[in-house]
């Protein structure tokens, strides 16, 4: 089945400056990658997302970059502000065995943002 | 407005109690899920409902049995559970398209946080 890969598992950045997660899958018919995250007591919400025929999307200070031939994609924060501290997981969809896609989530990164 | 609201929000039992965990969204969705999410382990898929029919077992245990009676409304039974099965239980829903396989975004609620003793 698919195995997703995430690093690191925590990461601590300075306000103001750039944090990047990374994702890799292993099924190559996955084709789609959301990014959720999920504050502290609080429920995972999606933040961005990406499908296969694309290669980056951007969305103000979050980026998400696809790469199908090496099979990883990453998450990538600009101009880190207090309240991007979270935790966020990564995700890739495959088909199942019974014929619906279903969400493989890695085991997600706790990002501190250091005023 | 929440979206999906779970219910209890936490719930403590013992290995021999029976209890259940309850579902609901207002967002017109056709399709509801079952995570669990465990101390630093990946969401895990519990179940799926696709416009009230499983469409997804992922080789949970008997003792968790899922009820989805409509499409707004998602229940865990819960029975003989063991210790390792105390985590927060999310549930989530999406709208998935009639005719296609994609997922869609997934409206998670706040989750249910189970101790068991």
């Amino acid at each position: 089945g698919e195995n997703v890969e995430q690093h690191p598992s925590t990461l601590s950045v300075q306000e103001g400056d750039s944090a990047v997660i990374k994702c890799t899958y292993s099924d190559s018919a996955s084709n789609y990658f959301p990014w959720y995250k999920q504050e502290l007591g609080k429920r995972p919400q999606l933040i961005i997302d990406i499908r296969s025929n694309v290669g980056e999307k951007k969305d103000q200070r979050i980026a998400v970059t696809l790469n199908k031939t090496a099979k990883h994609f990453s998450l990538h924060i600009t101009e880190t502000q207090p309240e991007d501290s979270a935790v966020y997981f990564c995700a890739a969809s495959k088909r199942s065995g019974a014929g619906s896609y279903q969400l493989t989530f890695g085991k997600g990164t706790k990002l501190s943002v250091i005023p | 407005e929440t979206g999906v609201t779970q219910t209890p929000r936490h719930l403590v039992m013992g290995m021999t109690n029976k209890k259940s965990l309850k579902c609901e969204q207002h967002l017109g969705h056709n399709a509801m899920y079952w995570y669990k999410q465990s101390a630093k382990k990946p969401l895990e898929l519990m179940f799926v409902y696709n416009f009230k029919e499983q469409t997804e077992n992922n080789s949970v245990p008997s003792r968790f049995s899922p009820e989805c009676p409509n499409s707004s409304h998602l229940f865990l039974h819960l029975h003989t559970l063991q210790p390792e099965d105390s985590a927060l239980y999310l549930c989530a829903s999406s709208r998935r398209e009639p005719g296609t396989a994609f997922t869609g975004e997934l409206f998670f609620g706040e989750g249910s946080r189970l101790t068991v003793l």
